[in-house]
């Protein structure tokens, strides 16, 4: 099946620092990928959209200017949580669709504020 | 607005019995609807891809059943094994959904030894 490549695994940081995840697919291109975040015995919630040389589009409550996203190539999308605090702590999950239709997932990223 | 929701939310059945996960959703308008199972810690791996235009696909000892008009899918896993423990996933992609995934709650799936 296909694969798409999530960076790091797992990461810690202080808190007011910035951290950024990469999401890649690694066999087939992506124009849209999409950010998740998940938290412990809970389904996946929806963050963003990322869209290959445009403007992310953010759901409802989710702060652009706390949650970075880029997505400069066809193949790789970045989120980066800048001044990050403990509540930012969680599980962040990427995602793209091959042929717009099927979903693929990174591994997903562990992320602890302390 | 989508909803998607999952019956049961934790399900334990011993080892070789055969299982059925069940997934409604409000909104009958549907693209797909994707069948995942999450491990702990870990991301989504992809089970099966249901179009709207069909209504069963199977891959192994899965089965995944779309009954779009009455808003189900149920996912049938035969002759469980504790390797098939995890939380199942179903989401769906809607016509006018831009291919957002609408995530139901999950179930959670132990199969003991």
């Amino acid at each position: 099946g296909a694969v798409v490549s999530q960076h790091p695994s797992r990461v810690i940081c202080k808190s007011g620092t910035s951290v950024k995840i990469e999401c890649r697919s690694l066999d087939f291109q992506a124009t849209t990928m999409f950010w998740y975040r998940q938290f412990p015995k809970q389904s996946l919630m929806l963050m963003a959209t990322s869209n290959e040389g445009s403007k992310a589009t953010y759901e409802q409550g989710v702060e652009k200017d706390k949650f970075l996203i880029n997505h400069a190539s066809l193949t790789l999308s970045t989120l980066t949580v800048t001044s990050a605090h403990p509540e930012d702590s969680s599980f962040y999950i990427c995602s793209a669709h091959r042929a717009a239709t099927e979903a693929f997932f990174g591994q997903g990223t562990r992320l602890t504020v302390v | 607005k989508q909803e998607v929701t999952q019956i049961p939310a934790a399900l334990s059945v011993p080892e070789g019995e055969n299982l059925v996960l069940n997934c409604s959703f409000t909104d009958s308008a549907i693209y797909n609807l994707q069948w995942f199972r999450q491990d702990p810690g870990k991301g989504l791996t992809s089970l099966l891809l249901i179009q709207s235009s069909q209504r069963e696909q199977t891959s192994g000892r899965l089965n995944a059943s779309l009954d779009k008009s009455s808003g189900r899918s149920t996912l049938y896993i035969a002759a469980s094994q504790p390797g098939d423990s995890a939380t199942y996933l179903c989401a769906v992609i809607t016509n006018t959904g831009f291919q957002k995934l609408v995530f139901g709650t999950g179930t959670r799936l132990l199969v003991s030894p």
